[in-house]
């Protein structure tokens, strides 16, 4: 099956500092999502993004399936950016796999 | 809009006994899966219904574990006996079609 992968696994950035989080997918997806885990353990969705690219405030998001990969950017970043953020995709219509996620923390 | 409800938030038993977890999706979603999140697994895909069918259940970990959803709005996973490695953080997800899933925000169990 599909294998989906982030990197880096760690990041630890000051506030207002800009990163980049890259997803790479093993095989060509139908769908994929970008999701931030916070400190509380909720799942927040951030982008739905098979393809293109989105903004959505000081994130955005990026994939190009035919290079099999996407990136999520987050610029001017705030002490609330912290967390895990997880890409998920899916080669079908509902089974997304997980990558193991990117651990985030902003220092004020 | 209400958001995916799951209960209870946090969950502590003794081993052996039985658990019930519960979810309520965002009314008008046809989709309904549940998820186990580990240090160890990460997030797996538990079980899948559509329209109130179980579609996929080929991550259920063991004879253990059964899941159901008797309605729209309502679905129920259970552990029966549960183990102190069934401990995790179990998420409930609806969605409609190909639209994004939306997680509730979890039960916390620990099986002692």
């Amino acid at each position: 099956g599909i294998q989906v992968e982030q990197s880096p696994p760690d990041l630890i950035l000051q506030e207002g500092a800009n990163s980049t989080l890259r997803c790479n997918f093993s095989d060509s997806v139908n769908n994929l999502q970008w999701f931030h885990q916070n400190p509380w353990g909720q799942l927040i969705n951030l982008f739905y993004i098979p393809s293109g690219t989105k903004q959505n405030g000081r994130l955005s998001a990026t994939t190009v399936a035919t290079e099999r990969y996407s990136l999520l950017y987050i610029s001017s970043s705030q002490t609330t950016d912290s967390g895990v953020y997880f890409c998920a995709a899916t080669s079908g219509t509902y089974k997304y796999i997980f990558g193991t996620g990117t651990r985030l923390k902003v220092l004020a | 809009d209400a958001g995916v409800i799951q209960s209870p938030r946090h969950e502590v038993t003794e081993m052996g006994q039985e658990v019930t977890l519960r979810c309520k999706p965002i009314s008008g979603h046809n989709s309904l899966f549940w998820y186990r999140q580990t240090m160890m697994r990460g997030l797996e895909l538990l079980i899948y219904f559509n329209n109130n069918v179980p579609i996929d259940d080929s991550g259920m970990p063991e004879d253990r574990f059964s899941a159901k959803m008797p309605n729209a709005s309502f679905s129920t996973l259970k552990i029966q006996p549960s183990e102190p490695r069934d401990s995790a953080v179990y998420f409930c997800a609806s969605g409609l079609g190909n639209q994004p899933q939306h997680f509730g925000d979890g039960t916390r169990l620990s099986i002692l």
